[in-house]
């Protein structure tokens, strides 16, 4: 079935470093791509999203690109905030089903 | 445009009892998904339904079953709970005519604690 694996966390930076978060993924066929972001007490937020291979996907200065060759999805900023430390989940769905597959989430700790 | 709301937010149950939880989707959409946020499992697909049927289901027991009524609100039911299903439940509702997949907007959810 299909699935995803992401990097274990936490992950520790300091402010206006740089940010990458590893992001693979396992399916048949050509899935969609997203990440999303999950703050403390809250639900999950689409942070950005790829349809097909080579789309870029971007949103709030983060950024992903769809590398099928690869099976991944990586997440980048280039310069990360306090305000950034969250939860970012990676994740899957098939084309025509809006079951999302999700990794296991990346928990990132930004420190001034 | 008001988001999604989970009612309750949170929630306290004795095992052996069964719960409802809540969801009221975004206006105009018709799709509302349930996912099961826990530690150790992460993040699980329950169901989806569409126009008040289930359209597509997770690998739960039988004892979680949900439901849609004709104004796309949507509740879910656990039965004869257990101290696993102490979680947080998500919900996410998205247009999702057919086809797909379309972008889902998630409420805050609802955390049930069962002891």
């Amino acid at each position: 079935g299909n699935s995803v694996t992401q990097m274990e966390g936490p992950v520790t930076l300091s402010e206006e470093a740089f940010l990458t978060i590893n992001c693979t993924y396992t399916a048949t066929g050509y899935p969609s791509l997203f990440w999303y972001v999950q703050y403390p007490g809250e639900g999950l937020q689409l942070l950005l999203k790829a349809t097909k291979a080579d789309d870029k996907g971007s949103n709030k200065g983060f950024e992903a690109t769809y590398r099928k060759e690869t099976t991944s999805f990586h997440l980048e900023k280039g310069s990360v905030q306090v305000s950034d430390s969250a939860v970012y989940f990676c994740a899957l769905s098939d084309p025509g089903f809006q079951k999302l597959v999700f990794g296991t989430g990346t928990r990132l700790l930004v420190s001034p | 445009k008001a988001g999604v709301t989970q009612t309750p937010r949170y929630l306290i149950k004795t095992r052996g009892q069964q719960v409802t939880l809540s969801c009221s989707p975004i206006s105009g959409h018709r799709s509302v998904s349930w996912y099961q946020q826990t530690p150790g499992q992460g993040l699980q697909f329950l169901f989806e339904y569409f126009s008040e049927t289930q359209r597509n289901k997770g690998n739960f027991p039988g004892r979680f079953s949900g439901r849609q009524f004709s104004n796309s609100r949507s509740e879910m039911n656990v039965s004869t709970l257990e101290l696993g299903d102490s979680a947080l439940y998500l919900c996410a509702s998205s247009l999702a005519p057919a086809g797909g997949p379309y972008e889902q907007y998630f409420g805050p959810g609802t955390r049930l604690t069962v002891t």
